[in-house]
């Protein structure tokens, strides 16, 4: 049930784009994206609800694909701070519950 | 307001002894989870809380971890005896109502080494 994240890492310059992929094999009530930088908490992002609604950072944009059971996060002219582990977790059916994948990489160079 | 306090930051154990962490949430929110996050990997919830009920703990290994929350407020989580796949950070969120609440805020987390 873990949801798979692509890619597991990636770097960037400043400035640059980058899209990080979370999929499901099942079907998906919302999606949570995290951010965890080294040593930190994970820090909320964004929720995409079943049905279009979302909750999150204004800097922050995300698509909720629920017939494909995927999940995308577009980090648009990235900045140093963007560096970090970024975690998607899925909640199946009305379960409750995350279950979170094992994260995406991002480092952003100068 | 104040974050989600969580003590210690820190505890090295040998294997066999037992440890107990402690999780105090944001005033107010419903919902108390605790994780294990091993190094690399994603956090995975050990146990939910709301108030001071169960919701979840089907990934808890209940032959050596134990949670409870008193009284809807702080919580404990208790591992004996500890072996070394618990080596992890043990996390603590909560939030005001559950998934559909909004977002979860974690605590600073406890890094267990057991040797």
């Amino acid at each position: 049930q873990q949801p798979v994240q692509s890619p597991q890492a990636v770097i960037l310059r400043e400035g640059e784009d980058a899209v990080i992929n979370c999929s499901s094999s099942k079907a998906l009530y919302s999606v949570h994206w995290y951010r965890q930088k080294h040593g930190e908490a994970p820090v909320f992002l964004m929720i995409l609800l079943k049905g279009g609604e979302q909750k999150g950072h204004e800097k922050i944009s995300a698509s909720f694909n629920e017939k494909k059971q995927q999940s995308s996060l577009y980090l648009t002219a990235s900045q140093l701070s963007y560096s970090g582990t970024y975690f998607c977790g899925t909640e199946i059916g009305g379960s409750e519950k995350l279950v979170f994948g094992k994260g995406t990489k991002l480092t952003v160079n100068p | 307001e104040a974050g989600v306090a969580q003590s210690p930051r820190y505890k090295i154990i040998e294997k066999r002894q037992s440890v107990a962490f402690w999780c105090n949430p944001i005033s107010g929110h419903a919902t108390l989870y605790w994780y294990q996050q091993i190094l690399g990997q994603g956090p995975k919830l050990l146990i939910q809380f709301q108030n001071n009920g169960v919701v979840d703990d089907s990934q808890l290994p209940k032959d050596r971890f134990s949670a409870e929350r008193l009284k809807g407020v702080d919580s404990t989580l208790k591992i004996q005896p500890a072996k070394l796949e618990d080596s992890a950070v043990y996390l603590c969120a909560s939030s005001p109502s559950g998934l559909a609440g909004g977002e979860q805020y974690f605590g600073p987390g406890t890094r267990l080494t057991v040797t």
